[in-house]
Formats: C-alpha cells, structure tokens, sequence
C-alpha cells in the first residue's frame, strides 16, 4: 500500500523569503514517482515538479526544487523568492506501479506581502 | 483539444436526482481518472480507466456511482438519486500510463456539484 503524508495543514512565508512544504511517503514499489500539485483558490490543479525514485539529482523547475531524501522517504518542495501568486493548496502525489496515485491531504499556504 | 476539458462546471440539482459529469481527456492519454474533493479536503480516488476498461473501481462510494468511457476518450460519471453529501467538486484527469510511476496528471478544470 502506499501512504503520503503532509504534516503541515498551514504554512506562513513573507512575500520573496523561500519555503519548505513537507512531504513524507511509504511504498512497496521499487520504482515510483513523486509529484507536486499546486490548487488555486480557482480550483484547478496545476502540475509544478516530478521526481523518479531513481533520478540521482533533485529536480528543479524554476523557482521549485525537491528536496529528494530517498532514505528517510521524504519529497519536501522548496519554493524560493516566494510571490503573492503562490497562495494556495499544495499537494504532494506518490505513483508506482498501480498507475493510481495517491495524494496527500494538501498544505495551504499564504504569502504575506 | 489542448487540455482536459469538463462539463458542466457547475451543476446544481435537488436531491433524489441523477446526474451526469463528463469528461473529455487529452487525445492520446489512455488513462483517465476521476477523484472526488470536499471543500477544504484533498483529492479522493474514485475510478481509474485504462482504455475503456476500468481496473479499479474501488474508490466509487456507492452503487449509486458509476462511471464509463467509450472509444478510450470520454467518459461519463453518473450519480443516481443524489444526496446532499455528494456536493463537492468533481476532478477528472488523464494521463499516459508511463512504466515506474512517472504518469503525470493532467487535470481538468472541475465540475463543482450541488446537492440541495
């Protein structure tokens, strides 16, 4: 079975200082995925970062980068140089070999100017 | 089309009615999901279709839920005799079933469900 975990129900940032979202998994599989999600207060779901469990560098999209820690089994997402536009829910996502992904409960964050 | 599109994207009905939400994926994706999110709640896995079968229906809540896909594009998420806890927002997305787990999903905008 796979489990994800966001510890965080509320997070807090000053407009351009970096975060960090937390994401802790569980699986069986031993080739996965890990995603990030971003949900405006509009309600879609934007897609924001992949990582492979077998990707040896963390992955990086502009101003969002994963913290990969294989290990300790946790995806935190970092967002520098944070803006207004990054208030929302975030979620994180684990898929392996079932194609069915399972997300976490999401982590909202507000930017404070 | 570009992107995964729904309708409606609003419904409002009175309880004891069927309705019916669609969905029309990216063209190519054979993977189409559909969740189920409260307000204020994460995303609940309600049926995965890979083609035209469906593999997984674990997630439906009821047998008052259903769902089909025809010619491995739309598909159609029926709720018979709706309740009042059924109101929440109806996400589809599509995907292709890339081996290892790197099936990124694309999601459509959402069909937000009252039930009165």
């Amino acid at each position: 079975a796979q489990k994800i975990t966001q510890t965080q129900p509320g997070m807090f940032v000053q407009e351009k200082e970096a975060v960090t979202l937390d994401c802790t998994y569980d699986t069986s599989d031993p080739s996965y995925g890990l995603f990030w999600y971003k949900q405006p207060s509009s309600g879609e779901m934007i897609f924001l970062i992949y990582q492979g469990s077998y990707d040896q560098q963390n992955a990086t999209e502009g101003r969002y980068s994963l913290n990969f820690q294989k290990a300790r089994k946790s995806a935190n997402l970092v967002i520098s140089a944070s803006q207004l536009g990054d208030s929302a829910m975030y979620f994180c996502a684990l898929s392996g070999g079932s194609y069915i992904p399972t997300f976490g409960r999401g982590t909202s964050l507000i930017v404070h100017p | 089309g570009a992107g995964v599109s729904q309708s409606p994207s609003n419904k409002v009905t009175e309880k004891g009615k069927d309705v019916e939400l669609r969905c029309d994926p990216i063209s190519g994706h054979t993977a189409l999901y559909w969740y189920r999110q409260s307000l204020g709640q994460g995303l609940e896995f309600l049926i995965y279709f890979q083609g035209n079968s469906a593999p997984d229906k674990s997630g439906l809540p009821s047998d008052r839920f259903s769902a089909e896909r025809t010619g491995g594009s739309v598909s159609t998420l029926t709720i018979q005799r709706t309740q009042q806890e059924d109101s929440a927002v109806y996400l589809c997305a599509s995907s292709l079933p890339l081996a290892g787990g790197n099936n990124e999903q694309f999601f459509g905008p959402g069909t937000r469900l009252t039930v009165l």
